[in-house]
């Protein structure tokens, strides 16, 4: 199993352009979510969703989308990119219950210029 | 509003003595707590959790208390060894209707050799 992938590693964007950040698992589960770490404000919730085709707002949530079409993957999409937005995102997953651990992706740290 | 606090942004430890990372709440309604482990450049991997219905967890060389009146969660790692010098994040779950994990905002520890 390759866990929780994320691409790309890294990205510079300049503000006001999209991009998508890519989250794949290959655990087959049900419960994925999005964070953003930065300094001092430790992992905060982006967004999350509990299975294909439903998904729900974390504590962030402005100026990002997501969707969920599979059970393995969960783009998160960054509509028009802010300096704000500069930050290291992490993917992670879990099984599908709040008793099970989740598995964090090596994350995606982003630049927006 | 932070709901999960770790006030110390740091901690220094001498290898083989204990360390003890702490960890705030403030929703009494949270009823499951995990500690996560993140080194530089990966994502968080997880350590050890507790529900509230117990007040210790034991595995290896970490210990996690809860103590629900005080709304306060440690975690001791006995003895340290250079290898945990890591940043540590506490996360607090609700398990009823919500999947949402809220983290705080990591202890950097350091042991010293």
């Amino acid at each position: 199993n390759a866990g929780v992938t994320q691409t790309p590693k890294f990205q510079v964007l300049k503000t006001g352009q999209s991009m998508t950040l890519q989250c794949a698992q290959d655990m087959n589960h049900e419960y994925m979510s999005w964070y953003r770490q930065d300094p001092g404000m430790g992992l905060r919730l982006i967004h999350y969703s509990v299975g294909a085709g439903i998904t729900d707002q974390g504590e962030v949530p402005n100026g990002y989308n997501v969707s969920r079409s599979t059970t393995e993957d969960f783009p998160l999409r960054l509509l028009s990119a802010a300096p704000s937005q500069t930050s290291v995102y992490f993917c992670a997953s879990n099984p599908g219950t709040v008793f099970y651990e989740q598995y964090f992706g090596p994350g995606t740290r982003l630049t927006v210029t | 509003d932070q709901q999960v606090k770790q006030n110390s942004p740091s901690l220094s430890v001498q290898e083989g003595r204990i360390s003890i990372l702490n960890c705030d709440y403030t929703n009494s309604m949270f009823d499951y707590f995990l500690w996560y482990k993140k080194y530089p450049a990966e994502g968080p991997t997880f350590l050890i959790s507790i529900s509230s219905i117990k007040d210790k967890n034991e595995d290896g060389r970490f210990t996690v208390f809860l103590n629900k009146s005080a709304k306060h969660l440690s975690l001791h790692i006995v003895p340290s060894q250079p290898g945990d010098s890591a940043v540590y994040f506490c996360a607090a779950s609700l398990t009823s209707g919500t999947y949402k994990y809220i983290f705080g905002t990591g202890t950097r520890l350091k042991v010293l050799a």
